[in-house]
């Protein structure tokens, strides 16, 4: 069965830091992969996702993920962050169901 | 995308009332879900509510505390049933993206449930 590991429930980081986001995930199939943003008192947005035509994935708002097979990881990135990033992060994987298992979320503190 | 919206979109419930929530879509879809999100928590998948036919459950729910209605393609309920303090929750309605979408989900506002 699939699951996935978000390393560190909490992350802040200064605004124009770097920030990542860490991801790990067991399936016993090629995965499909995705990062969701929860803003407060709000439902979860797509950010980007990993559907195998490329291992290096763009998403909104300046994030991008890269999917490393080696280290079944998908951890998330963004060069430099600003206040509004300040979110609830959630990974989640898919493999050929239609479900989706989600990550236990890594909430982002930005600072100024 | 599909426009989703959930009502209410929250509510405060005594001990061992129900309360009904609603999810409806702007245009048919084939596959919707139902997931609780407790406080703090990351979500969790209820059921997949099928158009015209019972709703599959997930291990740890059953069909009497969160009975599921999916009368058409556009529509969808979730009734949390005799409810208890931990039932306090975000519930959330998860939309499918069909054929070649890779099975990525897209989700409603949530409603936000304290039981008291």
């Amino acid at each position: 069965a699939q699951s996935v590991t978000q390393l560190g429930s909490h992350v802040s980081v200064s605004e124009g830091a770097l920030v990542l986001l860490r991801c790990n995930y067991s399936s016993s199939v090629p995965p499909y992969l995705f990062w969701y943003v929860q803003y407060p008192n709000q439902g979860l947005q797509l950010l980007l996702k990993y559907t195998s035509a490329a291992t290096l994935v763009k998403g909104i708002n300046g994030f991008e993920a890269e999917f490393k097979k080696s280290e079944t990881s998908f951890h998330l990135t963004k060069p430099s962050a600003h206040m509004s990033d300040a979110a609830e992060y959630f990974c989640a994987v898919s493999d050929n169901t239609d479900k989706l298992i989600f990550g236990t979320g890594t909430r982002l503190q930005v600072f100024p | 995308s599909a426009v989703i919206s959930q009502k209410p979109s929250r509510d405060i419930c005594q001990r061992g009332t129900s309360l009904t929530i609603q999810c409806q879509v702007d245009s048919q879809v084939t596959m919707m879900f139902w997931y609780r999100q407790q406080p703090g928590q990351s979500l969790t998948l209820i059921a997949t509510a099928n158009q015209g036919s019972e709703a599959t459950y997930e291990s740890g729910f059953v069909i009497d505390k969160f009975p599921i209605s999916r009368p058409n393609l556009t529509f969808s309920t979730l009734t949390v049933s005799n409810m208890s303090p931990e039932d306090s929750s975000i519930y959330l309605c998860g939309l499918g993206g069909g054929p070649g979408s890779y099975n990525e989900q897209f989700f409603g506002p949530g409603t936000r449930l304290t039981v008291l």
